[in-house]
């Protein structure tokens, strides 16, 4: 168990519509990523929050969009969904001034 | 921008036999290679990295190893076990501001009992 929690484990939806994903990082880590990961695609980075901030920026679309919150915890908004937004979505997080990054359990999601 | 390549995408090894997995980076600025371990169904576990100062690390079974001027660096697993068997991701980085790991294709790992 890394310590980073995300819900929900599975989501299944609509294409059009839109959803919000959830992480939750470990105790203490301000940092927090996101991913997506698909067949074709791999592990690919999407958008870094540190300490409420956006840090960092990947390929990551207009139709989605992040926040951190003052409790640090994190959530993904991803809009107006097509069939190939169907992945795996990861959270990580790490602590300040360190490279190791934990992943959470990540988010199923199928768009129909 | 940094570009990892992966090799190879498949790998079927008997228990106890050594396992390597090759990974090449384009941007020579690149100065951490992590590696993670993904079992099915759950995100992707660190299970050692190492800095582009170090040839090589070693934790038990696992041993990476980095050839800045190649720009390869591979992971090494010896006395391979059936808990071995998942996916592995290289990824390089660049240290300094954000940290964004640029991974590779990963590497299916199969180890026969």
């Amino acid at each position: 168990d890394s310590g980073v929690t995300q819900t929900p484990k599975h989501l299944i939806t609509a294409t059009g519509q839109r959803v919000t994903l959830r992480c939750s990082p470990r105790s203490g880590d301000l940092s927090v990523y996101w991913y997506q990961q698909s067949l074709d695609q791999g592990l690919q980075f999407l958008i870094q929050y540190y300490n409420g901030e956006e840090r960092a920026k990947g390929n990551i679309l207009e139709r989605f969009s992040a926040q951190q919150f003052p409790d640090l915890h994190s959530e993904l908004n991803l809009s107006s969904l097509e069939l190939g937004d169907s992945a795996l979505y990861f959270c990580a997080s790490s602590a300040a001034g360190t490279y190791e990054q934990f992943f959470g359990p990540g988010t199923r999601l199928t768009v129909l | 921008g940094e570009n990892v390549e992966q090799h190879p995408s498949t790998l079927s090894v008997q228990e106890g036999d050594s396992a390597v997995i090759k990974c090449t980076y384009s941007d020579s600025a690149s100065n951490y290679f992590p590696w993670y371990k993904q079992e099915l169904g759950k995100g992707p576990q660190l299970i050692i990295d190492i800095r582009s100062n170090v040839g090589e690390k070693k934790d038990q079974r696992i041993a990476v190893t980095l050839n800045k001027t190649a720009k390869h660096f591979s992971l090494h697993i010896t006395e391979t076990q059936p808990e071995d068997s998942a996916v592995y991701f290289c990824a390089a980085s660049i240290r300094g501001g954000s940290y964004i790991p640029t991974f590779g294709r990963g590497t299916s790992l199969i180890v026969h009992p």
